[in-house]
C-alpha cells in the first residue's frame, strides 16, 4: 500500500486530454511539500516530467503539466500521442517516514 | 550532461548481501544527494536510501537495520549493500541524482539505467 494513492490506470484516444490524480495526506503532499512526477516507458527508467509541482525540465513538452491543491496534485496530458503510453508515478516528501516516497504508479493507454 | 552508470552481481542467494555501485560522469558530485530506488517487477518504485558527498546518510525505515550506503569521493562513485536479502528484495535497483534544496524537498533528475537483482535458492 503506497502513501501516495494513484488510480492503477487511466486510458485516451489520441489527441484527447487526460489527468493522473495523486492523493497523500497531512504528513507529505497537505503539508506542502512538493510534488514531482516521472514518466517511465515499459523496460526502461524512470524520466522526471514535472518538478516542483508545475515545473517542466527542459526538454518536456508543454503538453503535459502539473498542480498541487491541499492533499492531492494532478498531472495532466493533452494531445495524447502513442508514445505517451507508459508508467507515470507520483513522489513527495513524507513526514511521518522521515523520507521520500511515491505513488503506486498509473499505466496510461493510448487507444 | 550528467550520465549515472550502475553495476552489480545479479542473481543472489537468500541470506546473502546485495552489492551495487554507480558511478557519476559528468557535472559536481559534491552538489547533490546520491540515492537508490528499487522496483519489484510489475509494481512501483521504493526509495531506499540516499548519501551526500561527505557521507551523510538516511534511510528507509522499513529496510534501515539492513542497508548500508557509502561514498568515495576518490572515484564519484557511491554503493550499496542490502544484508540478508530474501526473494521479497528481488527488483530492478536504480541509482538515482537527487536535487535537494530543503530536508524536505527532493527530486530525482537523473537515473543509472538499472540492475535486476534476483533473490532465488
Amino acid at each position: 500500500q503506497s502513501v501516495l494513492t494513484q488510480p492503477p490506470s487511466v486510458s485516451g484516444a489520441p489527441g484527447q486530454r487526460v489527468t493522473i490524480s495523486c492523493t497523500g495526506s497531512s504528513s507529505n503532499i497537505g503539508a506542502g511539500y512538493d510534488v514531482h512526477w516521472y514518466q517511465q516507458p515499459p523496460g526502461t527508467a524512470p524520466k522526471l516530467l514535472i518538478y516542483g509541482n508545475s515545473n517542466r525540465p527542459s526538454g518536456v513538452p508543454d503538453r503535459f503539466s502539473g498542480s498541487k491543491s491541499g492533499t492531492s496534485a494532478s498531472l495532466a496530458i493533452t494531445g495524447l500521442q502513442a508514445e505517451d503510453e507508459a508508467d507515470y508515478y507520483c513522489q513527495s516528501y513524507d513526514s511521518s517516514l522521515n523520507g521520500w516516497v511515491f505513488g503506486g504508479g498509473t499505466k496510461l493507454t493510448v487507444l | 550532461q550528467v550520465q549515472v552508470q550502475q553495476w552489480g552481481a545479479g542473481l543472489l542467494k537468500p541470506s546473502e548481501t546485495l552489492s551495487l555501485t554507480c558511478a557519476v560522469y559528468g557535472g559536481s558530485f559534491s552538489d547533490y544527494y546520491w540515492n537508490w530506488i528499487r522496483q519489484p517487477p510489475g509494481k512501483g518504485l521504493e526509495w531506499i536510501g540516499e548519501i551526500n558527498h561527505s557521507g551523510g546518510t538516511n534511510y528507509n525505515p522499513s529496510l534501515k537495520s539492513r542497508v548500508t550506503i557509502s561514498v568515495d569521493m576518490s572515484k564519484n562513485q557511491f554503493s550499496l549493500k542490502l544484508s540478508s536479502v530474501t526473494a521479497a528484495d528481488t527488483a530492478v535497483y536504480y541509482c538515482a541524482r537527487g536535487l535537494r534544496w530543503l530536508q524536505t524537498q527532493n527530486y530525482f533528475d537523473s537515473w543509472g539505467q538499472g540492475t535486476l537483482v534476483t533473490v532465488s535458492s
